[in-house]
């Protein structure tokens, strides 16, 4: 059964500084995309970045990295040069390419960046 | 162009009511789902429908219900309301049904069953 877990309950990092915010990911699938969300405290979902399981390249965009290991079933988000604005819930999710529509998210991270 | 609007951001009901959420996608998008979020946990998985079919539902009761109209706009209705179903209701919106489609994600809905 596919499943998505996020051990991080928290995070703290200093603002311009990197971090790196962990997934891992179970699936029997050999075709799946992988997706991180951000979630601010005002509850909107905001999509930031997509990973397809047949992608050799990681993916990045602007400030988002997500640093795919598909041997270890991984796909951990990178978030470089952090802003007070990035303090928010990180979801990692999953959808699996055959069968089944629904998209399975983890618990969350809690990332609050500190001044 | 307009993101995924929902409707209303915030309901109070009553254990036993009934309660109708709605969604407006995204022009263009076809498929619409449906997630609750709980307090402290992530998104899951109610509803999918695209081009107006049901096409997945998640371990809910039948209490829960859902329709996707002509114009892709969405309602999720529950009935029967319990203190448990208070949370975020979440409509999301993909350009297809494919593994690749990213969700794009309304505001949300604030239900709070008291």
């Amino acid at each position: 059964a596919q499943k998505i877990t996020q051990t991080q309950p928290g995070m703290f990092v200093q603002e311009k500084e990197a971090v790196t915010l962990d997934c891992t990911y179970d699936t029997s699938d050999q075709s799946y995309g992988l997706f991180w969300y951000k979630q601010p405290s005002s509850g909107e979902m905001i999509f930031l970045i997509y990973q397809g399981s047949y992608d050799e390249q990681n993916a990045t965009e602007g400030r988002y990295s997500l640093n795919f290991q598909k041997a270890r079933k991984s796909a951990n988000l990178v978030i470089s040069a952090s802003q007070l604005g990035d303090s928010a819930m990180y979801f990692c999710a999953m959808r699996e390419g055959s069968g089944t529509y629904k998209y399975i998210f983890g618990t969350g991270t809690r990332l609050k960046v500190l001044a | 162009d307009a993101g995924v609007t929902q409707s209303p951001t915030h309901l109070i009901k009553t254990r036993g009511q009934q309660v109708t959420l709605r969604c407006s996608p995204i022009s263009g998008h076809k498929s619409v789902s449906w997630y609750q979020q709980v307090l402290g946990q992530g998104p899951q998985f109610i509803f999918q429908y695209y081009e107006k079919e049901e096409r997945g539902r998640g371990n809910f009761p039948d209490r829960f219900s859902a329709r996707q109209f002509p114009n892709y706009s969405s309602e999720l209705n529950v009935n029967a309301l319990l203190l448990g179903d208070s949370a975020l209701y979440l409509c999301a919106s993909s350009p297809g049904s494919f593994y690749n489609s990213p969700l794009h994600f309304g505001n949300g809905t604030r239900l709070t069953v008291t």
